[in-house]
């Protein structure tokens, strides 16, 4: 039971580039979702996932893309990467959300574009 | 949307116990709150979660005022690594039914030795 698996760990990229952060789980968890974290804030709801082909924006949505073809998997993509998409990245779970179910998260992808 | 506010910093020395607020005044009846933890650059762990009653686990208490509009976080023993940043969150649901959750900018607990 390897819980929020994320990769990769690290990425660099370079302004307009497109790439996809990986994100899976083998708790067979029905919600899924991405945050943003900045220096010095808090985490940031990007887009999430209460089921497979199901998707909704969070807070901060622009520039991002998300599909959940299975219920594992919830991958993120940035289609044309900008300076202001630095940052690191977390991935969580949680059995349901329409229950008590506290989260559980992945270690993180540190993205710094150039 | 119910929102929480938390202090942005506190220090707690050593074994001693430390003591974490937070305001959660337009908490609905439905509404979970959960406090978690992030350790340096980590993802963020869960510590503890409820409703109305006090609740306790291996890693801490979770004290609900009566009228539900704060509540507590504690730490009985705080060791170095307790150092971390926590967060108080209460579960907000969205038109379609289904809940979002978001996160704040969280307490800086600095255990200090």
């Amino acid at each position: 039971n390897a819980g929020v698996t994320q990769t990769p760990k690290f990425q660099v990229l370079k302004t307009g580039q497109s790439m996809t952060l990986q994100c899976a789980q083998d708790m067979n968890h029905e919600y899924m979702s991405w945050y943003r974290q900045d220096p010095g804030m808090g985490l940031r709801l990007i887009h999430y996932s209460v089921g497979a082909g199901i998707t909704d924006q969070g807070e901060v949505p622009n520039g991002y893309n998300v599909s959940r073809s299975t219920t594992e998997d919830f991958p993120l993509r940035l289609l044309s990467a900008a300076p202001s998409q630095t940052s690191v990245y977390f991935c969580a779970s949680s059995y349901s959300v329409r229950g008590n179910q506290p989260q559980h998260f992945g270690d993180g992808t540190r993205l710094s574009i150039l | 949307d119910a929102k929480t506010t938390q202090p942005p910093s506190m220090d707690c020395a050593e074994g001693r116990a430390a003591n974490l607020p937070c305001n959660h005044s337009t908490i609905s009846g439905n509404e979970y709150v959960y406090w978690y933890r992030q350790i340096h650059s980590q993802g963020p762990q869960y510590i503890i979660h409820g409703l109305k009653n006090n609740e306790t686990n291996e890693m801490a208490s979770l004290i609900i005022t009566e009228d539900r509009k704060s509540s507590t976080l504690i730490l009985p023993h705080a060791t170095l690594r307790d150092t971390a940043v926590y967060y108080c969150i209460v579960r907000v649901p969205n038109s379609g039914g289904y809940q979002k959750v978001t996160f704040g900018t969280g307490t800086k607990l600095q255990v200090i030795p």
